[in-house]
């Protein structure tokens, strides 16, 4: 199985704040990444898809890079709705695997 | 406007069965592939099962393959996650999600999700 690691595992940020969230595989998985956040007690959303791809409707702030093994998500400015969990998740190959998540916390 | 509502949730026993379901609309069901992702009380996301399109293609995680089934209704918009011989470490809340296309592996990512069933698997 492919393994998703995340880094760092939780960051305290202020609004305005530039944030990047690093998210590596196991061995390479292509483009094959998306990204998600997820609020306490609600669903997951998609952010980006196909490792920089921003997925309809979501802020042009949000950006992803890398490919192979090592991926990057990038916040240009905070905004108090960002503040959540996020997750990178392979689907190069099932299982399908997430990342164990980010939290962006207010500082 | 696409939505997915699940059902189906509940407490059982430790070796129970529950079939969970979720309803879709506003889409063509059928040209979709689906997902199941769960999640444990106070942890992250967990993959669990995937359909492709027409129902042929079917995926499962190992915690579990040989105790869960994956099925559609194209008919119907209906996803299903029949789930046999549950444990504790079953419960969670289970979310349908969509898929972009009809194939299951890409680099599409699950573009529409469904506010979760939760399962409690308990004595």
């Amino acid at each position: 199985d492919i393994q998703m690691t995340q880094s760092p595992s939780s960051l305290s940020a202020s609004v305005g704040d530039r944030v990047t969230i690093t998210c590596r595989a196991s061995r390479s998985i292509n483009s094959y990444l998306s990204w998600y956040h997820q609020k306490p007690g609600k669903a997951p959303k998609l952010l980006i898809y196909a490792a920089s791809s921003l997925h309809g409707g979501v802020p042009s702030r949000f950006s992803g890079s890398g490919s192979g093994t090592d991926f990057t998500l990038t916040i240009s400015s905070l905004q108090p709705e960002d503040f959540a969990t996020y997750y990178c998740q392979q689907s190069y190959n099932t299982p399908f695997t997430f990342g164990p998540g980010t939290k962006v916390d207010i500082k | 406007e696409v939505q997915l509502l699940e059902s189906g949730g509940g407490l059982v026993q430790p070796g129970g069965s529950l079939r969970l379901s979720c309803a879709a609309s506003g889409l063509i069901f059928s040209n979709y592939a689906m997902n199941w992702v769960r999640q444990a009380p106070g942890k992250g996301l967990e993959w669990v099962s995937a359909i492709s399109g027409g129902g042929v293609g079917t995926y499962y995680a190992d915690s579990v393959k040989g105790r869960c089934t994956v099925s559609r209704d194209n008919s119907k918009n209906t996803l299903y996650l029949q789930m046999d011989s549950l444990r504790a470490e079953d419960t969670a809340v289970y979310y349908c999600a969509k898929a972009p296309y009809s194939y299951v592996i890409g680099d599409n990512g699950m573009d529409v999700w469904g506010q979760g069933t939760a399962v409690t698997v308990s004595s």
